[in-house]
């Protein structure tokens, strides 16, 4: 049973454009929900995290949206650059533990 | 420094072998993980020590063995594997009590034959 879902596998943008990468969650008890980058033949690179209780972070150019009557979580990525290809994962932390549950990642590709 | 570190980076060994993972890490963190990853599969986690004890034992089967020396250094002994336990095995650590920014390794590439 797969708690954290990212349904799209992979994901194409244009360089300068939004890219959004969606994560749907299935459990109440997580309180942090977390995105990670990975290259090929590194470990995943932690970007952002959002606390439950919000709705809204913002880094840079990453933003994580939060909406938990729908139990869903999206990455904003603005202007997506050639750099950004990669396999991002979220994430959702168990509340009150040290336990991250992984979502099955989505590729994405930034063209030029 | 925010690097964890992992030896070997590639290891093959044979269902009869010991062998070990090693993972370090020099930022002061208090709680080092490890994740088993399969082929196009999520990190699935397998112990957490926090203050070099172990906190989580995600039903991890006992031919896998952690081990935590020092506050710095995490090992997974390996003895009796199966082919299917051919997978990434990633190392990472954080502030305890804090393991939403999770600082990971580059994996160990396992292959068991």
């Amino acid at each position: 049973d797969q708690q954290v879902k990212q349904n799209s596998p992979s994901l194409s943008v244009q360089e300068g454009r939004i890219s959004i990468l969606n994560c749907d969650y299935t459990n109440s008890m997580f309180d942090y929900f977390l995105w990670y980058k990975k290259y090929p033949a590194e470990g995943p690179t932690f970007l952002i995290s959002i606390s439950s209780i919000k709705d809204k972070n913002e880094d840079g150019r990453f933003t994580v949206f939060l909406n938990k009557s729908a139990k869903h979580l999206s990455l904003h990525i603005v202007p997506s650059q050639p750099g950004d290809s990669a396999v991002y994962f979220c994430a959702a932390r168990v509340f009150n533990t040290d336990k991250l549950i992984f979502g099955t990642g989505t590729r994405l590709q930034v063209f030029p | 420094d925010t690097e964890v570190t992992q030896t070997p980076k590639h290891l093959v060994m044979g269902m009869t072998n010991k062998k070990s993972l090693k993972c370090e890490q020099h930022m002061g963190h208090r709680a080092m993980y490890w994740y088993k990853q399969k082929a196009k599969k999520p990190p699935e986690l397998m112990f957490v020590y926090s203050y070099e004890k172990l906190s989580i034992n995600e039903s991890v089967p006992s031919r896998f063995s952690p081990e935590c020396p020092n506050s710095s250094l995490l090992n997974l002994h390996l003895h009796a594997l199966q082919p299917e336990d051919s997978a990434l095995y990633l190392c990472a650590s954080s502030q305890a009590g804090s393991p939403d920014t999770q600082y990971f390794g580059p994996g160990t590439r396992l292959t068991v034959l």
